[in-house]
C-alpha cells in the first residue's frame, strides 16, 4: 500500500533563507507527483507537477525534484517571504486510476 | 474560467438531516473527487468520477451519496447527518489521469 510521509511536521525559518522540504513515498511505481500550498481556512493551491518522466519542475522561486528509484521529491523554496507562510502537501499519482495518496503536510512559518 | 467552485462555504446541520454540497467546473475536466479534511488525518478521498455517469468509492464512502449526470457538476448528498462527518469538504477536479488537479474553496460543515 503506497504511504506519503512528509518531514518536517514543521517548520520555522527567518526570512530569507533557502529551504528544503521532504516528501517521501513507499512505492516507486508512481505515475505524477503534484505538490501544493494550503492557506489557514483555504483550499489547496497547486504548485508544482512533476510527471513520472521527469527529475524536476521550477516556477519562480521554487524547484521541485523526483527520484522515484529513491522514492523522494523535494520541494525547494529560494530566498524564502513571509508570504511562503503556508502548509505545503504532496500527492502522488497512483492505480489504475491515478488516485491522489496524500502526505500530512509541512507547516512553513516564514518570520520577518 | 471560474476554475472549481463549491457552494455553500459555511454549513450547520442538525443530526440526521440531509443536504447536498454543490461543486461546479468550466474546465471540461473529465475527473472530479470529493474530499474531506481533518486535523491530523490528511485528505481523504470520499467519492470520485472519471467522466459523466461514472463514480466509484473512495477511502471513506459511507454516508455519502454522489451522481455525475453532466461532465461540469458533481453534486455530493449527505443521507443522514452525523457529528463525526463535521469536516472541511473539497471538490477537485482534472483534465485526465495524470494532469494536475484543481481545488474549490472549500465547504466547512458543522453537525450538532
Amino acid at each position: 500500500k503506497q504511504e506519503v510521509t512528509q518531514i518536517p511536521a514543521a517548520l520555522s525559518v527567518p526570512e530569507g533563507e533557502n529551504l528544503v522540504l521532504n516528501c517521501s513515498f513507499t512505492d516507486s511505481a508512481i505515475y505524477n507527483l503534484q505538490w501544493f500550498r494550503q492557506d489557514p481556512g483555504k483550499g489547496l493551491t497547486s504548485l508544482l507537477l512533476i510527471q513520472s518522466s521527469q527529475r524536476e519542475q521550477t516556477s519562480g522561486r521554487l524547484n521541485a525534484s523526483l527520484d522515484k528509484s529513491s522514492g523522494r521529491s523535494t520541494l525547494y523554496i529560494a530566498a524564502s517571504q513571509p508570504g511562503d507562510s503556508a502548509t505545503y502537501l504532496c500527492a502522488v499519482y497512483a492505480g489504475n486510476n491515478r488516485k491522489l495518496i496524500w502526505g500530512l503536510g509541512t507547516s512553513l512559518a516564514v518570520n520577518p | 474560467n471560474a476554475g472549481v467552485t463549491q457552494t455553500p462555504k459555511f454549513q450547520v446541520l442538525k443530526t440526521g438531516q440531509s443536504m447536498t454540497l454543490q461543486c461546479a467546473q468550466d474546465m471540461n475536466h473529465e475527473y472530479m473527487s470529493w474530499y474531506r479534511q481533518d486535523p491530523g488525518m490528511g485528505l481523504r478521498l470520499i467519492h470520485y468520477s472519471v467522466g459523466a455517469g461514472i463514480t466509484d468509492q473512495g477511502e471513506v464512502p459511507n454516508g455519502y451519496n454522489v451522481s455525475r449526470s453532466t461532465t461540469e457538476d458533481f453534486p455530493l448528498r449527505l443521507l443522514s447527518a452525523a457529528p463525526s462527518q463535521t469536516s472541511v469538504y473539497f471538490c477537485a477536479s482534472r483534465r485526465d489521469a495524470g494532469y494536475e488537479q484543481y481545488f474549490g474553496p472549500g465547504t466547512r460543515l458543522t453537525v450538532t
